[in-house]
């Protein structure tokens, strides 16, 4: 029944070891996000995919990739992490643009030591 | 920019008490108004949105919001609360063909149920 699936749901990694978060949907939606939620924070978004097309916000540092191989799938990588980039990182998708109502999945919570 | 407002941080109600939390937006057109829940650990839950017509909005678990244009509100509602509501309420907003923008939400307002 799950509709938006991310993996793993806890990352631990080391200071600057890359990182990849995974997510994945059955929803057939075209438009997939990746949030970042610091903790007591709003959740941010860093960038998003319509179907290949990728667009990232202006603000999200470079350390911050995407790949988006499919319709399902979606990474989200981090080449060199950072302290300051220990967060919950949420995956959201919506079918298009119209409505931009977003489903969510539950997250992955990154540390760094 | 379209911004959110969530006034207060922490709200703690009795169990069986009513609920208000509010949120303010500003949008320069009419948003498309969301309220999402986040239990610890989790991702966020849709309570309901609105996007016309009617401005009482009906959601799960007993919730319901109504916009207000004129002040630019968008308060969410519950008129018994019950010890598993305790978790963090996010009001969102996104604008009309606006989801390559995402949403933008507020900071949170975080709900503690008295026994």
């Amino acid at each position: 029944d799950a509709m938006v699936i991310q993996n793993p749901r806890y990352q631990v990694t080391q200071f600057g070891k890359p990182v990849t978060l995974s997510c994945s949907q059955t929803l057939n939606h075209n438009v997939m996000y990746w949030y970042q939620q610091k903790s007591s924070q709003a959740p941010k978004l860093l960038f998003h995919y319509y179907d290949k097309d990728f667009n990232n916000e202006a603000d999200t540092p470079d350390n911050f990739q995407s790949r988006r191989p499919n319709t399902s799938f979606c990474f989200l990588d981090i080449r060199s992490p950072g302290l300051g980039d220990a967060a919950m990182y949420l995956c959201a998708t919506s079918r298009d643009y119209t409505y931009n109502e977003q489903f969510f999945g539950p997250g992955t919570r990154l540390t760094v030591l | 920019a379209q911004s959110v407002t969530q006034p207060d941080i922490h709200i703690t109600v009795s169990e069986g008490a009513s609920l208000e939390l509010r949120c303010n937006y500003s949008y320069g057109a009419t948003p498309y108004l969301f309220w999402y829940v986040q239990s610890p650990g989790q991702g966020l839950q849709l309570l309901l949105k609105y996007f016309s017509g009617d401005t009482l909005v009906q959601g799960i678990k007993g919730f319901e919001a109504e916009f207000k244009r004129s002040q630019s509100s968008f308060n969410l509602r519950k008129p018994s609360v019950h010890w598993s509501d305790a978790a963090e309420y996010f009001c969102a907003v996104g604008g009309k063909g606006g989801g390559a923008d995402g949403l933008t939400f507020g900071k949170g307002t975080h709900l503690i149920i008295q026994p």
